[in-house]
């Protein structure tokens, strides 16, 4: 039973498309995360969530918004897509104020044509 | 100045030698070091954790942490082919930085 779920795994979409990209966490945590990691592999954060509340919002471009139905789930909204917006976007999970471990889901591969 | 410095490689090592993967960070209010792994096309996995000066040891993984040179190490012995994987190194200070990861290949 996978602790951390993405989907969908690929999407290949034109510029200026509209795109979601759905998680879920079994775990019971309480923080959700998104993460960004580029084709050099730089793995940079981009939103957390705590219990359904947004705690980290990094530098981000204001197409790009999270949405937390609940603590279980966080979904990635992304508008308008650029070519610069591909990369494979994580989503993770792990207990609030702890020592940094992270559970991470398989990524969802993001191809902007 | 990034807040996390990790060279990215690539690395190609044989089968049994040690690998030594290294990173720096900046900030030394940071009290969380962990290094992760990550196979081609999956997440990355937590491997090694610790949050004091010292080294820490896991079978054939060593984690070593030097605050006061801000310099924190993982060490692979008997390197193995199921080793090969991208590295990061990750250290916490409130969020979770990482640095770039290093894309490790163990040959036969």
């Amino acid at each position: 039973d996978t602790a951390v779920s993405q989907t969908p795994k690929y999407l290949v979409t034109q510029m200026g498309n509209d795109k979601s990209i759905k998680c879920e966490q079994n775990l019971g945590h309480d923080t959700m995360y998104w993460y960004k990691q580029d084709s050099k592999k730089f793995l940079k954060i981009m939103f957390s969530y705590n219990n359904k509340e947004l705690i980290i919002n990094e530098t981000v471009p204001n197409r790009f918004s999270p949405k937390s139905p609940d603590k279980a789930h966080l979904n990635l909204h992304i508008n308008s897509l650029e070519l610069g917006d591909s990369a494979v976007y994580f989503c993770a999970s792990s207990q609030p104020l702890g020592a940094g471990e992270l559970f991470f889901g398989e990524g969802s591969r993001l191809t902007v044509l | 100045q990034k807040e996390v410095e990790q060279d990215p490689g690539p690395l190609s090592v044989p089968e049994g030698a040690i690998v030594s993967l290294n990173c720096t960070y900046s900030n030394s209010a940071f009290q969380y070091f962990m290094w992760y792994r990550q196979y081609s096309r999956k997440g990355p996995e937590l491997l090694m954790y610790t949050y004091s000066s010292g080294n820490k040891e896991d079978g054939r993984f060593t984690a070593q942490v030097d605050k006061s040179s801000k310099y924190i190490s993982l060490f692979i012995r008997d390197s193995q082919p199921s080793d090969s994987a991208t590295y990061l190194c990750a250290i916490s200070g409130g969020k979770l930085i990482f640095g770039q990861g290093t894309e490790l290949s163990v040959k036969p």
